[in-house]
């Protein structure tokens, strides 16, 4: 079975401040790991996967294969990135993606 | 490009009754997911379509929810004799493929309240 979790339904930062959502998994194979980003009023959007290894609005996630992790930073917050984000991972030869319960980022000005 | 399209954007039906929400997505796009966002359970997939072959139907909660695709393109997804536990809002998204590193588009969301 697959899992993913998101320890910290609500994380709240100062503007400048930086943040790390937390994602662990649990999958007896070599996951896609991804996380997802909800602004307000908008649509479900992806904001990046491990694979491509790089940086989108300044965020990076690391996959650690020995700790089963897959966190989300970013040195400098801004108010703009205030939002739900979700961890998912696709364990399968497709996509159907497995989400984590999601973490509401408040960044404060 | 337009972008993936779900209707009605909101539906409120009373227990019991039956339901269908419709998907448009992405034209080109051969891979077709439904997942089911909810307070308790988070964001969770239900069924998925690729192209001509058989949907994985192993997401879905129960034998009151089905759904199709037809032409390879819209969706629909049917829950009978609807029940409070069914209000969530469904989620519709195409990707080019089905292969897992593609990204999944979504829809705006279907918000369905059950009475």
């Amino acid at each position: 079975a697959q899992r993913v979790t998101q320890p910290e339904k609500l994380l709240s930062v100062f503007k400048g401040a930086p943040v790390e959502l937390k994602c662990n998994y649990s999958y007896s194979g070599s996951p896609e790991l991804f996380w997802y980003v909800q602004y307000s009023r908008q649509r479900l959007q992806l904001l990046l996967r491990h694979i491509s290894r790089e940086s989108i609005k300044g965020f990076t996630a690391d996959l650690n294969k020995g700790e089963t992790s897959f966190h989300l930073k970013k040195p400098f917050a801004q108010e703009e990135d205030s939002a739900m984000y979700y961890c998912a991972l696709s364990g399968t030869s497709y996509g159907k993606l497995t989400f984590g319960q999601g973490t509401i980022l408040t960044v404060h000005p | 490009g337009a972008g993936v399209s779900q209707s009605p954007s909101n539906k409120v039906t009373e227990k019991g009754k039956d339901v269908e929400l419709r998907c448009d997505p992405i034209s080109g796009h051969t891979a077709l997911y439904w997942y089911r966002q909810s307070l308790g359970q988070g964001l969770e997939f239900l069924i998925y379509f690729q192209g001509n072959s058989a949907p994985d139907k192993s997401g879905l909660p129960s034998d009151r929810f089905s759904a199709e695709r037809t032409g390879g393109s819209v969706s629909t997804l049917t829950i009978q004799r609807t029940q409070q536990e069914d209000s969530a809002v469904y989620l519709c998204a195409s990707s080019l493929s089905g292969q897992a590193s593609y990204e999944q588009y979504f829809g705006p969301g279907t918000r369905l309240t059950v009475t």
